[in-house]
């Protein structure tokens, strides 16, 4: 059964920095590329991030762009998403999701529950 | 502003078909792929690719494209359809995921 489980969401003051992890079980992390997906409390989802399989493909959306940083640990079956010079508009649960390819493809067949980040003074 | 574009809300009677679209330049090269979220949940998957359905999905659910839309149709609607539905596919980069800002589906 493929599982991806989130953590390091907290109550964080803005301009501060925070590390998200996923840990994945449950299939061959290594042929998949992976993703991060936020959604704001009673919003649509917004990608965030992508990472190929072997992490030489990265993408962030343009709201992120130099503050985020997406990383694999093939190793450990583990996603993370180091953030920096949170806002309060990165305030949202956190989804980590799996791709249907070893490439960014977008197409994401599994996803965690998620983990909340509150940017907030 | 999202570069996919989905109405805000669907009805349909139970029983019934209804098509909630999606469209996109990006659709013109790149699949859509549909999520359905109930409230509180995570989203999941009933379209990915070229109409492909996870197993567990209902056949009811498929995907359609043509041109810049995207279309997720629901073939007799049942109750447990209610939901947020959300398409998103790769962006004109290639290497950026696009969503659309979603469609509130009421079965009536």
């Amino acid at each position: 059964e493929v599982q991806l489980v989130e953590s390091g969401g907290d109550l964080v003051q803005p301009g501060r920095s925070l590390r998200l992890s996923c840990a994945a079980s449950g299939f061959t992390f290594d042929d998949y590329a992976m993703h991060w997906v936020r959604q704001a409390p009673g919003k649509g989802l917004e990608w965030v991030s992508g990472i190929s399989w072997n992490s030489n493909t990265i993408g962030y959306a343009d709201s992120v762009k130099g503050r985020f940083t997406i990383s694999r640990d093939n190793a450990k079956n583990s996603l993370y998403l180091q953030m920096h010079s949170l806002r309060a508009e990165d305030t949202a649960l956190y989804y980590c999701a799996k791709d249907v390819h070893l490439a960014i493809a977008g197409q994401l067949d599994y996803w965690g529950q998620g983990t909340l980040v509150t940017v907030s003074s | 502003s999202s570069e996919l574009t989905q109405d805000p809300a669907v009805s349909v009677a139970l029983g019934q078909t209804v098509r909630i679209t999606c469209q996109g330049d990006s659709l013109r090269r790149y699949y859509a792929s549909w999520y359905q979220q109930k409230p509180g949940q995570a989203p999941v998957v009933v379209i990915y690719g070229q109409n492909n359905r996870p197993s567990g999905i209902p056949d009811r659910f498929s995907g359609s494209s043509s041109g810049n839309t995207a279309s997720l149709t629901i073939t007799g609607a049942q109750a447990e359809d209610e939901a947020d539905y959300y398409c998103n596919s790769r962006d004109s980069s290639g290497h950026h995921l696009v969503f659309g800002g979603g469609t509130k589906l009421t079965v009536l």
